[in-house]
């Protein structure tokens, strides 16, 4: 997993907080994808930045807020979260080829909200 | 819209038996076709995948998997299971190109099935 870190591992917020997630790649890749894995329910897109723009949102609250300063680094800003917002966070990233795109996964973000 | 299904929720099996884990799918268009493995407390590792060729994929720790375009589905298998091989497997499906550039083809997870390989 030395590919793709993400910190912190673990993260216990109030829903008054702010807080920030931190991904960061190392594969020379030109995509990155914040998902998050909720229990019993699919893997949900949240966004996708193609070369350090947002290229998708899939309808995500605004209290989630993506940054992607340079094509290895992603953040996902976190404020005023819902205790359903809890969940396991995801960050991918890929490179486009020839036989099309792999995506590589971080190990996560456990978030609970209280 | 693409969908991925994979019936079964969970997967028991002897140790050294041989396992298969389901997966059915629905996409317009050539499909591409992964396999993930999620350990707990871990992030998603990448088995295989299928894009064209042979129907029969190898991957990562003696993993392989069966594309049937007929059926549509990409099982995955392993001749002989480990207990180290118990761990929540995510069968995806590429989607349609979308836009130009990089991330432009998404991913449709299963809702993944837990396999437990018994000592």
């Amino acid at each position: 997993e030395t590919g793709v870190t993400q910190t912190p591992r673990h993260l216990v917020m109030g829903m008054t907080n702010k807080k920030s997630l931190k991904c960061e790649q190392h594969l020379g890749h030109n995509a990155m994808y914040w998902y998050k894995q909720s229990a019993k329910k699919p893997l949900e897109l949240m966004f996708v930045y193609s070369l350090e723009e947002r290229v998708e949102n899939n309808s995500v609250p605004s209290r989630f807020s993506p940054e992607c300063p340079n094509s290895s680094h992603l953040f996902l800003h976190l404020h005023t979260l819902q205790p359903e917002d809890s969940a396991l966070y995801l960050c991918a990233s890929s490179q486009v080829t020839g036989e099309g795109e792999t995506q590589y996964f971080g190990p996560g973000t456990r978030l609970l909200v209280l | 819209a693409q969908s991925v299904a994979q019936p079964e929720d969970q997967v028991n099996v002897a140790e050294g038996n041989p396992l298969t884990v389901k997966c059915t799918y629905s996409v317009s268009g050539n499909p591409y076709l992964f396999w993930y493995v999620q350990y707990p407390n871990r992030g998603l590792q990448f088995l295989l995948k299928y894009i064209t060729g042979d129907n029969l994929v190898k991957g990562s720790y003696g993993f392989e998997a069966e594309f049937n375009k007929s059926q549509t589905s990409f099982h995955l298998k392993k001749p002989s299971a480990l207990v180290s091989d118990s761990a929540l497997y995510f069968c995806a499906v590429r989607g349609p190109k979308r836009y130009s550039g990089a991330g432009s083809y998404q991913l449709t997870f299963g809702k993944g099935t837990k396999l437990s390989v018994i000592p």
